[in-house]
């Protein structure tokens, strides 16, 4: 069964340079959540979309924005990259808001 | 908003023996209750769900139940494999939330031979 596809699977920046996570949700899923995940930690939400309006914003720093297209894949670009961004971002996707979650395998990104 | 505590935070077990992970939530709103699995460099994995109208759901080796009333829900694994060693995290989400998923620390099983 096709999965919530992730791309890339690692990325490394610089700080103060951008990086744009792509994710591409099961088909026909119209929902995509955004989870930041730092090392140790349990993920953190942080901007979810219903067929392509920001449905949810949790603790996303404003120097992150999002967005879902036409196709509903969804990118999260990130500006201003700071050391402390470096985490396991997933993306994941559900029919409607209200289904089940499916996880990506998540884009690792460190910042140095 | 949502506040979810997740005990313990490491759990050791023998090869056969069941594994019980026990989690509280704080918003009474709550009516979805996930568990995920995590293995080293990977996605959380759904392993089983309950819903608010539903006290117990069994699928082979796991179990959850929920109490509502005390807010706790509890994973139950039993007869442990050592395959079963991973991050295990509950979440809970309400509907008017957006479904958003508010995750407890995480416990880490490890299953010995």
């Amino acid at each position: 069964a096709a999965g919530v596809i992730q791309s890339p699977r690692h990325l490394i920046k610089e700080k103060r340079e951008t990086a744009t996570l792509k994710c591409y949700p099961i088909p026909r899923h119209d929902t995509v959540y955004w989870y930041q995940q730092g090392p140790g930690q349990d993920p953190q939400f942080l901007i979810s979309f219903y067929e392509k309006m920001q449905s949810d914003k949790g603790s996303i720093p404003d120097r992150f924005s999002a967005q879902q297209f036409s196709d509903y894949h969804s990118e999260l670009n990130m500006s201003s990259l700071e050391l402390g961004d470096s985490a396991l971002y997933f993306c994941a996707s559900s029919l409607g808001p209200g289904g089940g979650y499916t996880f990506g395998s998540g884009t690792r990104l460190t910042v140095v | 908003g949502e506040n979810v505590e997740q005990h313990p935070s490491t759990l050791s077990v023998q090869e056969g023996d069941s594994a019980v992970i026990k989690c509280t939530y704080s918003d009474s709103a709550s009516n979805y209750f996930p568990w995920y699995k995590q293995e080293l460099g990977k996605g959380p994995q759904l392993i089983i769900d309950i819903r608010s109208n539903v006290g117990e759901k069994k699928d082979q080796r796991i179990a959850v139940t929920l109490n509502k009333t005390a807010k706790h829900f509890s994973l139950h694994i039993t007869e442990t494999q050592p395959e079963d060693s991973a991050v295990y995290f509950c979440a809970a989400s309400t509907q008017a939330a957006g479904n958003k998923l508010t995750f407890g620390g995480g416990t880490r099983v490890l299953v010995k031979p």
